[in-house]
């Protein structure tokens, strides 16, 4: 059985740097993309970015020039950074397993709800 | 505003079938599969349907999808108390190069 642990900082200021890690543990990490999706409160799912275990990512072109996604795959990990945080990126970030080319949320992680405010 | 339209809400009584729409263009749903999502307040989404209208293992066959043109389709027949949710489609957009969620629907059962 495959299961996505995510962890990293629940409260930012503006300005701040968003970070966020997701282990995945069972299943084959190379054999899949890996995707980061978020809910602002009361929202709908918008789709972050993907990589998969080369290091290739695909990004949503509305974020792109705040985001990167890394990776670790000799530990099964990849990695969410999103720059200069505003009050519009407060929300429950989710790391999950699929993207383009594999099915989108066969496993999904717990949630990290990250709050931006002053 | 979603590129995948979703009626924002939907109901029924208990063994009622419900449908919920999601439409989309030929960017999207009419060149891609399409994916449904169950979210029960407070919890990660789940994976209900896959590639249109594949069920992963665990869910119920009261769940089926399809998919014609550029709209696809969710059906909850025997409709359960459990089956309140929200339920969100998805397809990848060949020409915002990034995925796409509807809106929402929020199912309530009477």
């Amino acid at each position: 059985q495959v299961q996505l642990q995510q962890w990293g900082a629940g409260l930012l200021k503006p300005s701040e740097t968003l970070s966020l890690t997701c282990g995945v543990f069972g299943g084959s990490f190379n054999d899949f993309s890996w995707s980061w999706i978020r809910q602002p409160p009361g929202q709908g799912l918008e789709w972050i970015g993907e990589i998969v275990h080369t290091g290739s990512t695909k990004y949503n072109p509305s974020l792109k020039s705040r985001v990167t996604i890394s990776v670790d795959a000799s530990k099964n990990q990849f990695s969410l950074n999103l720059r200069s945080v505003t009050a519009a990126d407060t929300g429950v970030y989710y790391c999950l397993r699929g993207g383009r080319w594999y099915t989108l949320g066969t496993y999904w992680g717990q949630g990290t709800l990250v709050t931006v405010s002053s | 505003q979603s590129v995948l339209t979703q009626p924002p809400s939907a109901s029924g009584t208990p063994g009622q079938r419900v449908t919920i729409s999601c439409s989309g263009s030929n960017s999207n749903i009419g060149t891609n599969y399409v994916h449904w999502y169950q979210q029960i307040p407070g919890t990660a989404p789940k994976l209900l349907i896959y590639e249109n209208n594949q069920r992963p293992s665990g869910v119920p066959d009261r769940f089926s999808g399809s998919k014609s043109g550029t709209s696809a389709s969710l059906a909850i027949s025997g409709l359960r108390s459990e089956d309140e949710a929200t339920y969100y489609c998805a397809a990848w957009d060949d020409r915002l190069t990034k995925w796409e969620f509807g809106g929402g629907t929020k199912v309530t059962v009477l």
